[in-house]
């Protein structure tokens, strides 16, 4: 079974549209976070939760909003899309501090 | 998180031990010593951690200097799904939250066979 599953794996949209990508672990962790990967492969940490609350909340533009509504899931929703929002979204999980397991990505390409 | 220094690429043979360094002269006393890899088109995956002593697992082990101010990932034999960007990663595990990772841009290990 997949520890970190993400959908969809490939998300293809127009400017302007709203989009969410969607994260489930099954690994019974407490916290969830999402990244961002860019053209220029740089891994940058846009959120993390921990047990439903928003513990840190990077310079990323108020159009994106995560949502969790449990512990195993923390979704992403993003709105009104910009070119500069394609690139590579990882989920991942982690006990406090513990190792973080990583989803395998949701490519979003917006045009 | 304190700043890490890694060589952009190196390139090893198969089969032949492979030392990854990384320099970090401002870690902290709090900051733990993490390495992440990332195969192609995957998630990065957790490799091992330290903050002191030197560390072991099934994966790699992890040379600490004593003035913690540089470390050294070791993979003992190095195969061809070995190669991917790995990461060193500093982060303070001494607060009560749950920080992310901050990535630099890693090493890219290119295995020859």
């Amino acid at each position: 079974d997949t520890a970190v599953s993400q959908t969809p794996k490939y998300l293809v949209t127009q400017m302007g549209n709203d989009k969410s990508i969607k994260c489930e672990q099954n690994l019974g962790h407490d916290t969830m976070y999402w990244y961002k990967q860019d053209s220029k492969k740089f891994l940058k940490i846009m959120f993390s939760y921990n047990n439903k609350e928003l513990i840190i909340n990077e310079t990323v533009p108020n159009r994106f909003s995560p949502k969790s509504p449990d512990k195993a899931h923390l979704n992403l929703h993003i709105n009104s899309l910009e070119l500069g929002d394609s690139a590579v979204y990882f989920c991942a999980s982690s006990q406090v501090y513990g190792e973080q397991f990583f989803g395998p990505g949701t490519r979003l390409t917006v045009l | 998180d304190a700043k890490t220094t890694q060589p952009n690429s190196m390139e090893s043979n198969e089969e032949e031990p492979v030392h990854l360094p990384c320099n970090h002269s401002t870690i902290s006393g709090t900051d733990y010593i993490h390495w992440y890899r990332q195969l192609p088109s995957q998630g990065p995956e957790y490799v091992i951690h330290g903050l002191t002593s030197n560390v072991n697992n099934r994966m790699a082990s992890l040379a600490i200097a004593e003035d913690r101010k540089s470390s050294t990932l070791i993979l003992h034999r190095a195969t061809l799904r070995d190669a991917a960007v790995y990461y060193c990663i500093l982060r303070d595990d001494s607060g009560g939250g749950a920080d992310g990772l901050t990535f630099g841009k890693g090493t890219h290990l290119i295995i020859q066979p």
